[in-house]
This record gives C-alpha cells, sequence and structure tokens, in this order.
C-alpha cells in the first residue's frame, strides 16, 4: 500500500474556481511535506515546503495546509487559471533518502 | 540557467539492446537519483547517489545500473532493456537528499522497449 495517497485522481473545473486537492500519508517519522506542479511532458517544480510545526504555506494563488497529527495535507488553488492544469504530487519525507511520491491529481481548468 | 539535463527526451529500443539515458545538472548538488514514472502508481526511485562514486539501490532497482563518476553526470544504464522497463523516467538532482532542499526534475525520457 503506497504511504501517501491523493485524491481525488483527476478533477476537473472551470477557469476561476477555487478547487482543495488532498493528500493522506502514514510515512512515519515525519520529516517534510512538499507539493510538486507537473505539466505535462515535464519534470515536477515545486510549489511549497511544510515541516511538522508549520500548518500553512501559500506561494501566489496555491495555499497548503498540513494536519501532522492526523497526517493530512491540503493544496488548495484559489482563482484557477488555465495554466493550473497539471498534475499535483504531493511528496513526504521521513528522513535522509526517504521520500515517498503520491500518485497524484490531474487537474483540468476548462474556460 | 540552473537545470538538469536529460538526454534523449524520447527513445524507442528492442528487447536486449544495452542503452544508457544520459542525466547532467550544473547546480553543483550532491544528491542524484533517477525516477521512473507509470500511470497510476506515481514517481518510484530506480537508484540514488549522494556524491561521487556513492550509489545505492531504490524501490525498483532491478534491471538498471548507474554510475557517478563526475560530480554533475548520472547516467542511467540499462543492459538489457525489457518491455516491462517501457516508462517514462526522471532525472533529479538537490543539494540532500532529506527533501528539505527542492529537488530539480529533468525533462524526462519517454523510452519504450518493443
Amino acid at each position: 500500500k503506497n504511504q501517501v495517497e491523493q485524491s481525488p485522481q483527476s478533477l476537473i473545473i472551470l477557469e476561476g474556481k477555487n478547487c482543495t486537492l488532498q493528500c493522506n500519508y502514514t510515512v512515519s517519522p515525519f520529516s517534510n511535506l512538499r507539493w510538486y506542479k507537473q505539466d505535462t511532458g515535464r519534470g515536477p517544480v515545486s510549489l511549497t515546503i511544510m515541516t511538522f510545526s508549520e500548518n500553512t504555506k501559500s506561494n501566489g494563488r496555491y495555499t497548503a495546509t498540513l494536519d501532522a497529527d492526523t497526517k493530512q495535507s491540503s493544496l488548495h488553488i484559489t482563482a484557477s487559471q488555465l495554466s493550473d492544469s497539471a498534475s499535483y504530487i504531493c511528496v513526504v519525507s521521513g528522513g535522509n533518502n526517504d521520500m515517498r511520491f503520491g500518485a497524484g491529481t490531474r487537474l483540468t481548468v476548462k474556460p | 540557467e540552473a537545470q538538469v539535463t536529460q538526454n534523449p527526451r524520447y527513445l524507442i529500443t528492442v528487447t536486449g539492446k544495452k542503452l544508457t539515458v544520459t542525466c547532467s545538472q550544473n547546480m553543483n548538488h550532491e544528491y542524484m537519483s533517477w525516477y521512473r514514472q507509470d500511470p497510476g502508481l506515481g514517481l518510484r526511485q530506480i537508484y540514488y547517489s549522494m556524491n561521487v562514486e556513492v550509489t545505492d539501490k531504490g524501490d525498483v532497482p532491478e534491471g538498471y545500473k548507474v554510475s557517478r563518476k563526475e560530480k554533475r553526470n548520472f547516467p542511467l544504464i540499462l543492459e538489457s532493456p525489457s518491455p516491462n522497463q517501457t516508462s517514462l523516467y526522471f532525472c533529479a538532482s538537490s543539494f540532500g537528499g532529506d527533501g528539505y532542499t527542492e529537488a530539480f526534475f529533468g525533462q524526462g525520457t519517454r523510452l519504450t522497449v518493443v
């Protein structure tokens, strides 16, 4: 069983709408959690990193939250744009060379 | 420009024909790694290297080899490719392998083994 589960697998929204992507993990011990954005045909690019003591962090229209007690994170996208269409990958690290990747959420933003 | 460069981007080969996918980074990163990405499975680590001449197996190393003779280069070698190695491959580099420092990924290599 994957130690990082993401939901939904895919999501279609209209341009301008908000959406929230979920990441649940069982990785233990916990060190940090990153959200990556992967455009089609390209490598992932980091959006945010969160450590145990942080429960929210923003990067422009992207806001990530972390609840280390329930082992859940979310990525909220505000006022979506067509360029937000991509896969979003949650990566949880338990320590040195122990990064676990979720399967990703495929987001499609339609005009 | 800081980047990780993989070559080739696309490759179709036949079963058993040895191939090498190159990876080079210009950020003086110590840590480099190779991943394969398959639908529904996410990125899985094949091999990683914490520095020159230091390599170790990841989660799915069978059928692959790597070397790290120079800090900037980390080639992936398939000695005898098989169809189950058809996948999208990514090389990544960072200052460390603990996730605290951002990993920079290459553009990917789509490999098809027939």
